[in-house]
């Protein structure tokens, strides 16, 4: 069975500041692990996303995950927060050798809010 | 190029009744998944459909099913409607199944049962 972690629940920083929302998984394989934001009363916008090679990757508006094969995380980061930045963001996993197909596994969500 | 088109984007249903949605996905995309999303569960994978066939299911008793046409058009039907199955329901298209390719979303549909 895959699973993933979001321990915090909501993130508060301050605009210009750099800005770390923390995931961690557990798949019985190797991973496919994605980042999306939701912001309210709508769909999941996909961010990025890690497949094999750098462990830190580049996605959508300024965002950057690293992914850790030994502590089995995949932290969001982006350098400096945009108050525009605030929305709900999801992290999923997806088992490289699974049978589940396209099926995604997501941690409960962490509220970012950015504040001037 | 379009994103994925989920419709009705609202509808509000009384317990018992049962309800249809829909979901076109991005043009060229074979894989259609479909997402429960409430406040207390999250996000929970419901199915997925490729090429007409249901690829993959998750923990749903069988009022939820769904189905998939030939021109990768996918719709999710719930029969016998209880109060738990308000929800938004998401739609995701990828271009191809078990790989790692990215899913995208549409705006889903927010159903009220009351």
């Amino acid at each position: 069975a895959q699973s993933v972690a979001q321990p915090e629940d909501q993130v508060n920083v301050a605009e210009g500041n750099p800005l770390t929302v923390k995931c961690t998984y557990s798949v019985s394989g190797n991973p496919y692990l994605f980042w999306y934001v939701q912001y309210p009363n709508r769909g999941l916008q996909f961010l990025l996303k890690y497949i094999t090679g750098d462990n830190l990757v580049k996605g959508s508006y300024g965002f950057e995950a690293e992914f850790n094969k030994s502590q089995t995380s995949f932290h969001l980061k982006k350098p400096s927060a945009l108050v525009s930045d605030s929305a709900l963001y999801f992290c999923a996993v997806r088992d490289m050798g699974g049978r589940g197909g396209n099926k995604l596994t997501f941690g409960t969500g962490t509220q970012l809010k950015v504040e001037l | 190029k379009a994103g994925v088109t989920q419709t009705p984007r609202y509808l509000i249903k009384t317990r018992g009744q049962q309800v249809t949605l829909s979901c076109s996905p991005i043009s060229g995309h074979r894989s259609v998944s479909w997402y429960q999303q409430t406040p207390g569960q999250g996000l929970q994978f419901l199915f997925e459909y490729f090429s007409e066939t249901q690829r993959n299911k998750g923990n749903f008793p069988g009022r939820f099913s769904g189905r998939q046409f030939s021109n990768s058009r996918s719709e999710m039907n719930v029969s016998t409607l209880e109060l738990g199955d308000s929800a938004l329901y998401l739609c995701a298209s990828s271009l191809a199944s078990g790989s790692g390719t990215e899913a995208f979303f549409g705006q889903g549909t927010r159903l009220t049962v009351v």
